[in-house]
């Protein structure tokens, strides 16, 4: 199955900092997913974004499904933004059956 | 908009017992689906519904039952619980612009 790859696995920011968070998928796939796990457990959906870029305030995201890569930008960190950042992709391009995460990067803004 | 709508928040059962997890969603999305998330095991997919009437196993599906009768609802059944279904579950349906978790069910089986 497709394996997804997540970097770095650990982050430790200064309120303010800006930060790269990077995926990387072995296949082709024509659907990927950002979200943020809070201390609180909530999944939130951050981006959805199969290619191209998006923007939602301090936040944004990169896909280049040719080179089978996805960044996720933070800018001027904040506490809130402390959790795991997980991304996700189909299993297989012609199924939805299952989204493969990968394993997240753990991000700590401390005040 | 409520989005995936999940209940009960937290469950203590004892061994033995069953129990169903709630989710509903109001997206009118034909696909839902249940994972589990585990402490080094990330999420795992139990079980998927790609519409009303339609169910399908996934990776970890043994102890539980599902059934698809609306639109709206996907009630995930525990037979007979066992400690080793201590977990968070979380609940999902898939739109156009991609999936949506409900805020997790935190289930302890003792």
């Amino acid at each position: 199955g497709i394996q997804v790859e997540q970097s770095p696995p650990d982050l430790i920011l200064q309120e303010g900092a800006n930060s790269t968070l990077r995926c990387n998928f072995s296949d082709s796939v024509n659907n990927l997913q950002w979200f943020h796990q809070n201390p609180w457990g909530q999944l939130i959906n951050l981006f959805y974004i199969p290619s191209g870029t998006k923007q939602n305030g301090r936040l944004s995201a990169t896909t280049v499904a040719t080179e089978r890569y996805s960044l996720l930008y933070i800018s001027s960190s904040q506490t809130t933004d402390s959790g795991v950042y997980f991304c996700a992709v189909p299993e297989s391009t012609d199924s939805w059956g299952k989204l493969q995460f990968g394993a997240g990067t753990q991000v700590v803004v401390t005040p | 908009n409520a989005g995936v709508t999940q209940t009960p928040k937290f469950q203590v059962l004892k061994t033995g017992q069953s129990m169903t997890l709630q989710c509903a969603q109001d997206m009118n999305h034909e696909y839902m689906s249940w994972y589990r998330q585990d402490p080094g095991m990330g999420l795992r997919l139990i079980h998927y519904s790609v519409g009303a009437g339609i169910t399908d196993q996934g990776e970890v599906p043994n102890g539980y039952n599902v059934s698809r009768s609306t639109t709206e609802d996907f009630p995930l059944r525990l037979l007979s619980a066992a400690p080793s279904q201590t977990s968070v579950y979380f609940c999902a349906s898939r739109g156009h612009e991609g999936y949506t978790f409900g805020s997790g069910t935190r289930l302890t089986v003792v």
